[in-house]
């Protein structure tokens, strides 16, 4: 069982550049999320989904997007990035709602836009 | 939507109490706790649900106050493992859930 793994684990982009962040997990969970972390700030959401197929907006979603073609996979994408995206982004899955159930998280992804 | 935690950092000797806070300005369904050190991951330590009830988790406890919108982790006689940064989690309603902006704490020997 692996749990939640995210590629890239590192990535420097320049600003305007396009990226995809994968996020994998093999617990079969419905619900996966996508945070962003920055120093001082705890972790904030990004996108999440609830089911394969469906995808909603999070506290802080602007300037990503995101899919849910395959119940395991979950996927960030940048169009242009700009430097305020420089961040570390965790993917997490649960089994339900964030709520009342544990999270699982990623090792994470370092992104730093130049 | 966030919660406040406090303190923000915490430094102890090993064999030290330490009490973190978690508060919310909103009416809680649940409280989750996680601890994450540098460079990795958060892992989950406990949730609590409505019902002010209290958890253990070896020598690390928590409470939750629905009333007071709170919810308090207790760590006893800290190790040097117990490092890191706690982050408190709030639902405050239907998938509304925020994390707060985390607790330092550092153990030394």
């Amino acid at each position: 069982n692996a749990g939640v793994t995210q590629t890239p684990k590192f990535r420097v982009l320049k600003t305007g550049q396009s990226m995809t962040l994968l996020c994998a997990q093999d617990m079969n969970h419905e619900y996966m999320y996508w945070y962003r972390q920055d120093p001082g700030m705890g972790l904030r959401l990004i996108h999440y989904s609830v089911g394969e197929g469906t995808t909603a907006k999070g506290e802080v979603p602007d300037g990503y997007n995101v899919s849910r073609l395959k119940k395991q996979n979950f996927l960030l994408g940048l169009e242009s990035a700009a430097p305020s995206q420089t961040s570390v982004y965790f993917c997490a899955s649960c089994s339900g709602l964030a709520g009342a159930y544990e999270q699982y998280f990623g090792p994470g992804t370092r992104l730093t836009v130049t | 939507q966030q919660p406040v935690q406090s303190p923000q950092a915490v430094i102890l000797r090993e064999g030290e109490d330490a009490v973190i806070n978690c508060s919310s300005s909103k009416a809680l369904y649940s409280v989750h706790w996680y601890r994450q050190k540098h460079g990795e991951a958060p892992v989950f330590l406990m949730i609590l649900l409505k019902g002010g009830e209290q958890k253990g988790h070896d020598k690390i406890s928590a409470s939750f106050n629905e009333k007071k919108q709170q919810s308090s982790l207790y760590l006893t006689a800290s190790q040097l493992s117990y490092s890191g940064t706690y982050f408190c989690g709030t639902e405050t309603g239907f998938n509304k859930f925020y994390f707060g902006s985390g607790t330092k704490l550092n153990v030394k020997p």
